[in-house]
């Protein structure tokens, strides 16, 4: 969506750190996600953001500053099956619509 | 089964005729939502429901689409006159409200448009 704006395709080798950036249109805004999707699949919730900071889920950590507009996804400790699209989406004043951007396909290399 | 499911989870069509497509979402979930999404791109919004009624419907792209939930469970997304630029893979999700909002999303059906 034009709301959403994130890298096309990142690389990166297996038991690396990534971060996937995304940013978001501000006015109205009412939370963040970010999905996985793998290939072929169903987008699998992964983390939700509306307050300010970094919010903690094992390998997975995100990342959201309302004022920039601005969140981020950090994988840590990079598996094979971390290769996928990831997907940022945002919530939209009291919508329930998930507005997403175009996915980042990271590729996990050995 | 615990999650949402989706039939059929791929659907051949040829141009101008009329196709339909089930969600049976998680029970207990009231809320349910359709999005269609194109190769590379992410998932696009259609409609939502609370309950039986469309609470947002902006997404629909014409009056070609349709969608009904008439008992506040099972949806049917009716897709009239087909055309090529339908092609795409039609995303289910349901949630129940709460502290996230988290959608909980189907397989999905692939439609093609021939």
């Amino acid at each position: 969506g034009q709301n959403i704006d994130q890298p096309t395709e990142m690389t990166a080798t297996e038991g690396a750190i990534v971060q996937i950036n995304c940013t978001y249109q501000t006015s109205g805004f009412n939370g963040l996600f970010w999905y996985q999707q793998h290939a072929g699949e169903a987008p699998t919730f992964l983390s939700y953001n509306v307050l300010d900071g970094l919010e903690e889920k094992g390998r997975f950590s995100s990342f959201l500053s309302r004022s920039k507009g601005y969140s981020y996804l950090l994988l840590k400790e990079l598996q094979m099956k971390d290769s996928a699209s990831y997907l940022c989406a945002e919530i939209l004043d009291s919508s329930y619509k998930l507005i997403f951007g175009s996915g980042t396909r990271l590729l996990v290399r050995p | 089964g615990a999650g949402v499911s989706q039939t059929p989870s791929n659907k051949v069509t040829e141009k101008g005729k009329y196709v339909e497509l089930r969600c049976d979402p998680i029970s207990g979930h009231t809320a349910l939502y359709w999005y269609r999404q194109s190769l590379g791109q992410g998932p696009e919004f259609l409609i939502y429901f609370q309950g039986t009624g469309a609470a947002d419907d902006s997404g629909l792209p014409n009056d070609r689409f349709f969608a009904v939930r008439p008992e506040g469970s099972v949806s049917t997304l009716k897709i009239q006159r087909t055309e090529r630029g339908d092609s795409a893979v039609y995303l289910c999700a349901s949630s129940s409200p709460g502290l996230t909002n988290e959608q909980f999303f189907g397989p999905g059906t692939r439609l093609t448009v021939l």
